[in-house]
């Protein structure tokens, strides 16, 4: 069964860069799937970050494209997530996820989510 | 950008059955995931590629999509289903998501 755990620092400040690891255990990351992050702000709708192939591949949600970067470690199976110039409206549950092996598959797993909050 | 439209909410009594709908221009054309997300928990994959159960989803959740609308149907509703519900589609490589339904069993 495959677990994915997020980790970083719960609070940024503003014009600072949020960055987010997750780590998978129960699976390869090197298998044929897509990793992603999704975030949701407290009371508000699921918004997609961004997805990473372990190849390095990356789709991004084009209204944070200008912001986000996010890379992959084979030997560490983990992968980041960095947004940068970050304001209050980051403030979000940031959920690390795995897609399905199709290219039309949803979202099969989820961590368990982490609060990041954006304040002086 | 594509766009998917959900109620707000919507409400069932117990042991009935309970529909949400996610509307987008042909989306009758797209694959169609739903996901179901309780308070303080991360979502669940109840539906996937319009019809389909994951694992471990019980029989009374299923999914249907035409035109420019899709289904998800809960049948015999329970006190557990209670949860906001969102709809996700895959539209040239962007992931997009409904505003999410809560779904209340009375």
């Amino acid at each position: 069964q495959v677990q994915l755990q997020e980790s970083g620092p719960g609070l940024v400040k503003p014009s600072g860069t949020l960055s987010l690891t997750c780590t998978v255990s129960g699976g390869s990351i090197s298998s044929s799937h897509w990793w992603g992050w999704i975030r949701q702000p407290p009371g508000k709708r699921l918004e997609w970050i961004g997805y990473i192939y372990y190849s390095g591949s990356t789709h991004y949600n084009p209204s944070l494209k200008s912001r986000v970067t996010m890379s992959v470690d084979t030997s560490m199976n983990q992968f980041s997530l960095k947004l940068s110039s970050v304001t209050a409206l980051d403030t979000a549950v940031y959920y690390c996820a795995r897609k399905g092996a199709l290219a039309v598959a949803g979202i099969e797993y989820w961590g368990q989510g982490t609060l990041v909050t954006v304040s002086s | 950008s594509y766009e998917l439209t959900q109620p707000l909410s919507v409400s069932v009594a117990l042991g009935q059955t309970a529909r949400v709908t996610c509307g987008g221009i042909n989306i009758g054309n797209k694959n169609v995931h739903w996901y179901q997300q309780k308070p303080g928990q991360a979502p669940v994959l109840v539906i996937y590629r319009d019809t389909n159960r994951p694992s471990g989803i019980p029989e009374r959740f299923s999914g249907s999509n035409s035109g420019n609308a899709a289904t998800l149907t809960i049948s015999r509703a329970q006190a557990g289903d209670e949860a906001d519900y969102y709809c996700q589609v895959g539209d040239n490589n962007i992931v997009v998501f409904g505003g999410g339904t809560k779904l209340t069993v009375l």
